[in-house]
């Protein structure tokens, strides 16, 4: 079955260091994937993307993604964060045409 | 930038009540989605629209319809609400692609209470 998983409901990091928010994925074929991010009482908004090539993706406000084909894993990643990336994160993979399932999610808290 | 559009930020209905939650973009896009989002269990999907008239359902699509005559609005209706449809729902549209690699934008979710 296809699915993404995010093993943490909630990552906690303090100002200014690195902080790293974990994806698998399982999928038949080439895996699209995306990370999404909710502010309070806001939608989604759409980080970064893996389609092919390398392996390391930079999007928007600093994070950026490892792809890990050997270990199906797609980690969002920021070396320094702030306080104001907290905030609601989503994993998502696409299964076939333009649809696309989401993980749980996983909050994170960055501490001042 | 997409904009994505839903009618109602908040809305509070009563059980039995034909509910109406309506979304619209501003570019052009062909796909169109409603999800809701509850707690632990991330979004999930109800129904999606890919053109004009065209709907599919998605994962948990029972005790609710779609309606898509205009391509920039896609709107879903709770037939007869009922207090498990207390939830945020939240619309999105994406650009349709041969290789369907692009994002989805969201709009910024209708919180609906049914009493």
């Amino acid at each position: 079955a296809q699915s993404v998983a995010q093993p943490e409901d909630q990552v906690n990091v303090a100002e200014g260091n690195p902080l790293t928010v974990k994806c698998t994925y399982s999928v038949s074929g080439n895996p699209y994937l995306f990370w999404y991010v909710q502010y309070p009482n806001r939608g989604l908004q759409f980080l970064l993307k893996y389609i092919t090539g390398d392996n390391l993706v930079k999007g928007s406000y600093g994070f950026e993604a490892e792809f890990n084909k050997s270990q199906t894993s797609f980690h969002l990643k920021k070396p320094s964060a702030l306080v104001s990336d907290s905030a609601l994160y989503f994993c998502a993979v696409r299964v076939r045409d333009d649809k696309i399932i989401f993980g749980k999610g996983t909050r994170l808290h960055i501490l001042p | 930038d997409v904009k994505v559009t839903q009618s109602s930020r908040y809305l509070v209905k009563r059980t039995g009540e034909k509910v109406f939650l309506e979304c619209v973009q501003d570019m052009d896009h062909e796909n169109m989605f409603w999800y809701r989002q509850d707690p632990g269990l991330g979004l999930r999907l109800i129904y999606f629209s890919y053109d004009v008239k065209m709907k599919e359902k998605g994962d948990i699509p029972e005790g609710y319809s779609v309606s898509r005559e205009k391509k920039e609005r896609f709107s879903l209706i709770l037939e007869s609400a009922s207090t498990n449809q207390t939830s945020m729902y939240l619309c999105a549209s994406s650009i349709l692609t041969t290789r369907n690699n692009q994002p989805q934008h969201f709009g910024d979710g209708t919180r609906l209470s049914i009493l």
